[in-house]
Parts: structure tokens; sequence; C-alpha cells
């Protein structure tokens, strides 16, 4: 069982509609959470962290945290075309270095 | 605002060659960390290092070692390459230990 895991879909939404994407993960001892947006060959870029329990709103993203469940969720409102991509939720480890991705969600934002 | 840089951007090597990957953190950054991303897999944590020194340790082979240098600056040397060292090798930066982690674009590196 992977650390944190993540369904691969994908996942496809209409245009404007909302999407939401999760994740578990197994590693009490985690504290720090994030979520990376990648386009195909490209890097991981930043979308959301997380730290506390409850929800974190930055525009079009909101993320949740539930640590009793172990449950990390995103959510983009007004989905559109160009957040087609592959959305990673990382666990800052409780050594604080290393990220341990989940194998990430694909998105499509279908017209 | 200033990313992180790392070159080359693409490296096409032979078997058995040696490769040696460069990162150069955001400015003011202290540590560095390098992954290793395979086809159509999450990227897998190397190796990382602060104020120059390794910080932790992954699953990075034998055959591969890293440095950071007094300017920040991070180097992945790999040696006897093997096909399965074909991957995207991802340097990424952070303010201190525990930090939020901001990713370079990525070294494509291809071992025939």
């Amino acid at each position: 069982q992977k650390e944190v895991e993540q369904n691969s879909g994908p996942l496809s939404v209409p245009e404007g509609a909302i999407a939401s994407l999760n994740c578990t993960y197994s590693d009490r001892v985690s504290q720090s959470f994030f979520w990376y947006r990648q386009y195909s060959g490209k890097s991981p870029e930043l979308i959301m962290s997380i730290y506390s329990n409850g929800d974190k709103e930055d525009g079009r993203f909101t993320a949740q945290l539930n640590k009793a469940s172990q449950y990390v969720s995103l959510l983009i409102r007004d989905s559109q075309p160009s957040d087609s991509a592959t959305y990673l939720c990382a666990a800052l480890g409780g050594g604080g270095n290393k990220l341990t991705f989940g194998t990430g969600t694909q998105l499509k934002v279908e017209l | 605002a200033a990313g992180v840089i790392q070159s080359p951007r693409h490296l096409i090597k032979e078997k058995r060659e040696t490769a040696t990957l460069k990162c150069y953190p955001i400015p003011r950054h202290d540590t560095v960390y390098w992954y290793q991303q395979g086809p159509g897999q999450d990227p897998q944590f190397l190796i990382s290092f602060y104020e120059k020194m390794q910080s932790d340790k992954g699953s990075i082979p034998d055959r591969f070692s890293a440095q950071q240098f007094s300017d920040y600056h991070s180097e992945l040397n790999m040696s006897s390459l093997e096909l399965g060292d074909s991957a995207l090798y991802f340097c990424a930066s952070s303010l201190g230990t525990g930090e939020t982690q901001y990713f370079g674009p990525g070294t494509r590196l291809l071992v025939l």
C-alpha cells in the first residue's frame, strides 16, 4: 500500500463545473500536505499547501484536510480546459524533508 | 520571481557513461531536494541537502552521489548509467527544511 493514495482517474468534468480530487495518507506523523499540478512532461507546480484541519481557499481552489480521517481533498471551482492536468497530492514526512507523492489524478475538463 | 534552475534540460547518454545534473535553487533557499520521475510514475525522493549537509536520503542508487556547494547549488552525479535511469530528474528548493518545496523544470535523461 502506498503511503499516499489517489484515484488515478481520469476524472472528466464539463467546463465550469466543480472538480473534486481526493487523497488519503497512511502516515499519521505527516503534518503538511500539498497539491501540485503537473502537465505532461513538465515539472510539478504548487497549487495549495495545507497544514491545519479544515478548509483553505485560494481563488478557485479550496483544499480540505481532515487529520482524523487522514484525508486531503482539492476542489476546483469553475473548471477550465487549462486545468486539465495531473494533480499530485503530497505529504511531508515526519522527518520534515522528503515529499511522498500519490500516483496523481488525471483531470480532464471538457468543453 | 526567480525560480529553480536546472541544467542541462535534456541529456542523452550511453549505458555505462556518467552524467552530472546541476541545480540552482531559488535565491536565499538553503535546502535542495532531488527527485526522479519515471514514465507514468510519481516523483520519487532521492536525496536532500540543508546548509551543504546531507539531510535525508531516499531511494538513491549507490551509483549516484550528490552534494551541495557553498553557493547552495547542487549537483547530482550519476555513474555507470543503466537503461532504467532514463527519467525526468527534478530539483526542488525550500527556505529551510520542512517548508514548501518549489520544483525546477527538470532534466530529461535518456540512456541508450
